[in-house]
């Protein structure tokens, strides 16, 4: 049974810092990762999304990473801003055509 | 393009009352999956549907729930007998094909349910 979860649940940092957020999961045997944005009350939102043959994935400021052998992703912002203020989520497709798994999030506030 | 758009977006029951939840894809994606994200936890994968079918409902709870997509008209997920426990975010999410390879999902804002 697939398992992800994420590191730090949550996480505060003024603005302009770069962070890192983390993501592991159990199965390695995956067809893609998918980094999502999940503002208050609101729906989610792609951010990145990597294929299983894929080490990274960039955006802007954000840059995903994918070692599937290790079961781990990163998600690297740069020049971190209040507007990125959000959760982030990390879900992996085992390739069953049918559903994701999504690790519980890491909780960000970037202050001014 | 509208997205996936998803009604109401709060719902208040109280307990015993049935609740509906609508959901309609984005134009062109005939694939719809519904996810719960109960407070505090990580969203949880219910159903995946096609137009007329029920293809996966490995998490859907046993009782009370049912989900359908009917050839014309939005996906419905209905919930019976509400209980409190049922209080949750609902999400849709579609995609022209299942998902695999590159294909991506597509959520709507989903439907807050409260029970009282």
């Amino acid at each position: 049974k697939q398992e992800v979860t994420q590191i730090p649940a949550a996480l505060s940092v003024p603005e302009g810092e770069n962070l890192v957020l983390n993501c592991s999961f159990t199965d390695s045997a995956i067809y893609n990762l998918q980094w999502f944005r999940q503002d208050p009350g609101k729906g989610l939102t792609s951010l990145l999304l990597i294929q299983s043959s894929q080490r990274e994935q960039t955006s802007g400021r954000l840059n995903a990473s994918l070692d599937k052998s290790s079961g781990r992703s990163t998600l690297y912002i740069a020049a971190s801003q209040p507007g990125d203020s959000a959760t982030y989520l990390c879900a992996v497709n085992t390739g069953t055509a049918s559903k994701l798994t999504f690790g519980t999030g890491t909780r960000l506030q970037v202050t001014l | 393009n509208a997205g996936v758009m998803q009604n109401p977006r709060h719902l208040v029951r109280r307990r015993g009352q049935e609740a509906r939840l609508r959901c309609s894809p984005m134009k062109g994606h005939s694939h719809v999956y519904w996810y719960r994200q109960l407070p505090e936890e990580g969203l949880k994968f219910m159903v995946y549907l096609q137009k007329e079918n029920i293809i996966d409902e490995s998490g859907m709870p046993k009782e009370r729930f049912s989900a359908e997509f009917p050839k014309e008209g939005p996906s419905i997920l209905r919930i019976q007998q509400v209980v409190r426990g049922d209080s949750a975010a609902y999400f849709c999410a579609s995609s022209p094909v299942g998902i695999s390879g590159a294909n991506v999902l597509t959520f709507g804002a989903g439907s807050r349910l409260t029970v009282l």
